[in-house]
């Protein structure tokens, strides 16, 4: 059983759309992080909120947390080619600081 | 600063070799993990480390171990492989460990594991 689940898990989009991913739990994290991954690199860390109901935004980018903080979504604005990746959500649960991750959303974004 | 260097990028072994991968962390983080990525799994945890301890440790065989030296850097070694084992290694720094749950780590590149 996945204790984290992210949803869709592929999208493929044309330049210029708009676009939501998901990240579920039943179980409440303390804080939860975004991060994304580019073919044959490590993933790369884009944001933590911590917050129930916290919004942040960066760039093109917004993120918000749940306020139970079982979930999380990221909705990107006017998707661009350089947004292509594997976006995963991660956080710690049941009191262990190691983060479990989900298994991601693949996202291409075509010109 | 420089950031998390693993090594090598490639390797290609065949079943029942042994590999050892690297990974040198951010400088000042005392604490590195070992995640395995596989299209079917995500990323697993396999260990952390730190200050040459193991401190915690994921749902794997005991053919995958590691260790920790002084300058905290990490080597992680897989015995007697086997063609599951195919996969990106990936080495998470962190300055404590326990804010990874928290703040999140900075990861390496990854070493792509074959085994054929």
């Amino acid at each position: 059983t996945q204790l984290l689940e992210q949803s869709p898990q592929f999208l493929s989009i044309q330049e210029g759309e708009n676009l939501t991913v998901y990240c579920n739990s039943s179980s409440v994290f303390s804080s939860l992080q975004w991060y994304r991954q580019e073919p044959g690199e490590g993933p790369v860390l884009l944001v933590t909120v911590v917050t129930g109901g916290e919004v942040k935004k960066l760039k093109r980018l917004t993120f918000q947390f749940g306020d139970a903080r079982k979930d999380s979504s990221l909705h990107i604005t006017a998707a661009q080619p350089g947004d292509t990746g594997l976006y995963l959500c991660a956080g710690a649960l049941g009191g262990s600081y190691i983060p479990t991750f989900g298994r991601g959303t693949s996202l291409i974004v075509h010109p | 600063k420089a950031g998390v260097t693993q090594t090598p990028r490639y390797l290609i072994k065949t079943r029942g070799q042994q590999v050892t991968l690297s990974c040198s962390p951010i400088s000042g983080h005392r604490s590195v993990s070992w995640y395995q990525q596989t299209p079917g799994q995500g990323l697993q945890f396999l260990f952390e480390y730190f200050s040459e301890t193991q401190r915690n440790k994921g749902n794997f065989p005991g053919r995958f171990s590691g260790r920790q030296f002084s300058n905290s850097r990490s080597e992680m070694n897989v015995s007697t492989l086997e063609l599951g084992d195919s996969a990106l290694y990936l080495c998470a720094s962190s300055y404590t460990g326990t804010g990874a749950g928290n703040y999140g780590y900075t990861f390496g590149s990854g070493t792509r594991l074959t085994v054929v």
